[in-house]
């Protein structure tokens, strides 16, 4: 079965920094891309991230970029964001997705969600 | 404001068929086969009900339905059933030098 666990999401000041982590199981992590997407509850989705299943590419919204990284380790089926110089609006629930198919940058169903994890920033 | 525009609401009755609409641009659902449509329920994570336009994860009812014209991407639903209260997304790839992924700002359908 497949899972995606996020952790890490916190109430934090404005300007400040916060990592997101998020472990996968039940499927071959290094076979695929990996999302981040967000939400502020009760709204819309927002694509913030994504990172192909090697890690040599990665992509950013233009809302975060410069802002946030995204990077995994294969090793330990993990994906995390680094989250820098958080905003107001960068307040919402952010989920760990799967991309399908495998093997493909663009690949943008996303055919597995975590649960997601709450970042409050405060001002 | 969302990229691609959905309605805001749409309604039938059990049994009935419903039809959700996603509008984007020559840029996004008009010139790629990448559109997507996921089911939320509420404080639930989104579920991938249609990727690639028109194809079914496995497990999901044949009763889900994508297609697309031009700019315009739909979803829909028939024989309406009261689980499938819940609200829907829409999202198709962009280009990767920018966002790569654009979604809809979701549509609340209502089983009356």
């Amino acid at each position: 079965e497949v899972q995606l666990v996020e952790s890490g999401g916190a109430v934090v000041q404005a300007g400040g920094s916060l990592r997101l982590s998020c472990a996968a199981s039940g499927f071959t992590f290094d076979d695929f891309t990996m999302h981040w997407v967000r939400q502020i509850p009760g709204k819309g989705l927002e694509w913030i991230s994504l990172i192909s299943w090697d890690g040599d590419s990665t992509y950013y919204a233009d809302s975060v970029k410069g802002r946030f990284t995204i990077f995994r380790d294969n090793t330990k089926s993990s994906l995390y964001l680094q989250m820098n110089s958080l905003r107001g609006d960068d307040t919402a629930l952010y989920y760990c997705t799967k991309g399908a198919p495998e093997y493909i940058v663009t690949a943008t169903s996303f055919d597995y969600w975590g649960k997601g994890t709450l970042v409050t920033v405060s001002s | 404001q969302s990229a691609l525009t959905q309605p805001v609401s749409v309604s039938g009755s059990p049994g009935q068929s419903i039809t959700i609409s996603c509008t984007g641009t020559t840029g996004d659902i008009g010139l790629y086969n990448s559109v997507s449509w996921y089911q939320q329920h509420p404080d639930k994570a989104p579920k991938l009900m249609i990727f690639d336009v028109t194809k079914r994860p496995s497990g999901v009812s044949n009763r889900f339905a994508g297609s697309k014209s031009g700019n315009t991407a739909s979803l829909t639903i028939s024989g309406l059933q009261p689980d499938d209260e819940a609200d829907y997304f829409c999202s198709s790839y962009k280009n990767l030098s920018g966002t790569a992924v654009v979604f809809g700002g979701g549509t609340k359908v209502t089983v009356l």
